[in-house]
């Protein structure tokens, strides 16, 4: 099973909500991450954690909030976001953060309106 | 800072053709090298990983290969399908403890029967 599960596949807020975006992982593995894609754009890292603690920062805005609450889960709070943050947000994970495959979840579509 | 650059942005094919997708580094001091897929709307899905000590990784009609060096990767698919239209997208690991992934821009194949 390699099967990053992320929920939910849609997501439309307006600017002054707060929503959160959710990653599972069954695979043992400890090292989980965020990315944001926009349209015919690569993904761009946002955080990543290693063994639940945050190790990366990519100097994201303060409206983005990640959270790991265990080993298995992955979170992203989000709270007074902009249109331009409209993108597909997509979570992996792997083993460790070394050598090991990354394996990618479906993502979650987030339209601010 | 490590920039990765595949060409050609785009490709068009007959079905059955062999063909050759270009990654290229800038800087060789990398833990692996992974080539994903992804199609329209969709996450990534990991298709080959090759560490920086190998040379090439062999998947059914996927052959990708690694000239560290040369800052060089190579993923070859033979006998080309419409099944295989997507993006292909080249990502390297950094020979850095809690690095993530750098991506290319991706080249979009099309396939045509």
């Amino acid at each position: 099973d390699t099967e990053v599960t992320q929920t939910p596949k849609h997501l439309v807020m307006g600017m002054t909500n707060k929503k959160s975006l959710k990653c599972e992982q069954h695979m043992g593995h400890r090292a989980m991450y965020w990315y944001k894609q926009k349209a015919k754009k690569p993904p761009e890292l946002m955080f990543v954690y290693s063994y639940e603690k945050l190790s990366i920062n990519e100097s994201v805005p303060s409206r983005f909030s990640p959270e790991c609450p265990n080993s298995s889960l992955l979170n992203l709070h989000l709270h007074a976001l902009q249109p331009e943050d409209s993108a597909l947000y997509l979570c992996a994970s792997s083993q460790d953060n070394g050598r090991n495959t990354i394996y990618f979840g479906e993502g979650s579509w987030l339209t601010v309106v | 800072k490590q920039e990765v650059t595949q060409i050609p942005a785009a490709l068009s094919v007959p079905e059955g053709e062999n063909l050759v997708l270009n990654c290229s580094f800038t800087d060789s001091a990398i833990y692996n090298l992974q080539w994903f897929r992804q199609d329209p709307g969709k996450g990534l899905t990991s298709l080959l990983l090759i560490q920086s000590s190998q040379r090439e990784q062999t998947s059914g009609r996927l052959n990708a290969s690694l000239d560290k060096s040369s800052g060089r990767s190579t993923l070859y698919i033979a006998a080309s399908q419409p099944g295989d239209s997507a993006t292909y997208l080249c990502a390297v690991r950094l020979n850095q403890a809690g690095t993530a992934l750098i991506f290319g821009k991706g080249t979009t194949l099309s396939v045509s029967s």
